[in-house]
């Protein structure tokens, strides 16, 4: 199986902030990475798939990168509604495997 | 819009079975691939199991091997999971999914999620 390991495991910013989130898989995996967010008590919400392509509808404060084993989840200007918890994901071979999550707090 | 609402959760026992359901709108089914993701409560999300559009391929998390099965009604525009042989770590609130792109001969992202329902096993 594909291990996805994610950086930090939680961190503090405030509003404006530029924050950057990192994904690390256990082998090559391309660009088969997505990313998605998850607020309490609500599904998790399609960010980035491919690596770097925004899903329709998300803001362009987000950013992905990346290939083969280390990828970035970058935000720019951080939102008060963007406080949660992002979660990157491989699909590059089964079992699908998602890393334990990067929690965005507010400083 | 697209829509996916599951269904069928509840408290179960022990070794018991259960089948969620999910109903889908807003898109046409029979051209997605579809999964069922889980999550613990306070944990993070564990994929369980996918089946290509066509039903063609399915695949599922070593850990519900045997256990699950995944299965999809197109006509009905349905997903469902019948899960046997209940154990505790099952316990997690399921979603439905639904991946990226018509008729993909492999999986993809996963873009739409539905709202959950909870299966809790205890005696």
């Amino acid at each position: 199986d594909i291990q996805m390991t994610q950086s930090p495991s939680s961190l503090s910013a405030s509003v404006g902030d530029r924050v950057t989130i990192t994904c690390r898989a256990s082998q090559g995996i391309s660009t088969w990475l997505a990313w998605y967010q998850q607020k309490p008590e609500k599904p998790p919400k399609s960010l980035i798939y491919a690596a770097s392509s925004l899903q329709s509808g998300i803001p362009s404060r987000f950013s992905g990168s990346g290939s083969g084993t280390d990828f970035t989840l970058t935000i720019n200007n951080l939102q008060p509604e963007d406080f949660a918890t992002y979660y990157c994901q491989q699909y590059k071979s089964y079992p699908l495997t998602f890393g334990a999550g990067t929690k965005v707090e507010i400083k | 819009e697209v829509q996916l609402v599951e269904s069928g959760g509840g408290l179960v026992q022990p070794g018991g079975s259960l089948r969620l359901s999910c109903v889908v709108s807003g898109f046409t089914f029979t051209t997605y691939w579809m999964s069922w993701v889980r999550q613990p409560p306070g944990k993070g999300l564990e994929w369980v199991a996918n089946i290509k559009h066509d039903e063609s391929e399915r695949y599922y998390v070593d850990s519900v091997e045997g256990r699950f099965t995944i299965s999809r009604d197109n006509a009905q525009n349905s997903l469902y999971l019948q899960i046997n042989s209940l154990r505790a770590e099952d316990t997690a609130v399921y979603y439905c999914a639904r991946h990226f792109g018509r008729e993909m001969t492999a999986v993809t992202a996963i873009t739409y999620w539905g709202q959950g329902s909870l299966v809790t096993v205890s005696s």
